[in-house]
């Protein structure tokens, strides 16, 4: 099957400092990025989609210029958190999307997750 | 009130048991369902997909999808401790689970050996 990388697995970072997470989809090209947000014993949130060489579409609520994606090739997106702050630790999960033709419409694919802690 | 509801349990069952899990949802532009597993600390992984209303099985698993009663359900037969995991009901309105998903908030599985 498909397989989609996160790195790095796990961070701890200081309050104001800046985090970089890399998504990579490794045996396949992916037409589309999502980003998702999970507190503790909930669900996964949508925060952003991302479609290669161009600008991410955020979801309601979700600050664009507090979370960069770059989406620069088909198997690369990153999730840069700016000037993190304690309320932004979270499990950050990615996931990469084929596009495909009837019956098989496409699929997305999961990352392991990115766990942020900021102190 | 929220797209897709889900109860998180816990719930907590005996081996060999039949587990039902279910969701409710109130966008009617829904057409596409997915029920994916979750261990600790790690990403999703589909489970079962269902376009449609109707039912799908798949070994142990069942799903069900009901549009019209906006009900989906997942039925786990011959429960084993490997399931134990938190599963989280999905949907799409598009036609494959390559658009986006809004996902229940999951339910806490416990199997009891």
């Amino acid at each position: 099957g498909a397989v989609v990388s996160q790195h790095p697995s796990r961070v701890i970072c200081k309050s104001g400092t800046s985090v970089k997470i890399e998504c990579r989809s490794l045996d396949f090209q992916a037409t589309t990025m999502f980003w998702y947000r999970q507190f503790p014993k909930k669900s996964l949130m949508l925060m952003a989609t991302s479609n290669e060489g161009s600008k991410a579409t955020y979801e309601q609520g979700v600050e664009k210029d507090k979370f960069l994606i770059n989406h620069a090739s088909l198997t690369l997106s990153t999730l840069t958190v700016t000037s993190a702050h304690p309320e932004d630790s979270s499990f950050y999960i990615c996931s990469a999307a084929t596009s495909g033709r009837a019956p098989n419409n496409g699929e997305q694919f999961f990352g392991p997750g990115t766990r942020l802690t900021v102190l | 009130q929220k797209e897709v509801e889900q109860d998180p349990g816990p719930l907590s069952v005996p081996e060999g048991a039949i587990v039902s899990l279910n969701c409710t949802y109130s966008n009617s532009a829904f057409q596409y369902f997915m029920w994916y597993r979750q261990y600790s600390r790690k990403g999703p992984e589909l489970l079962m997909y269902t376009y449609s209303s109707g039912n799908k099985e798949d070994g142990r698993f069942t799903a069900q999808v009901d549009k019209s009663s906006k009900y989906i359900s997942l039925f786990i037969r011959d429960s084993q401790p490997s399931d134990s995991a938190t599963y989280l009901c999905a949907m799409s309105a598009g036609y494959s689970s390559a658009s986006k998903i809004i996902f229940g908030s999951g339910t806490r599985l416990s199997i009891r050996p």
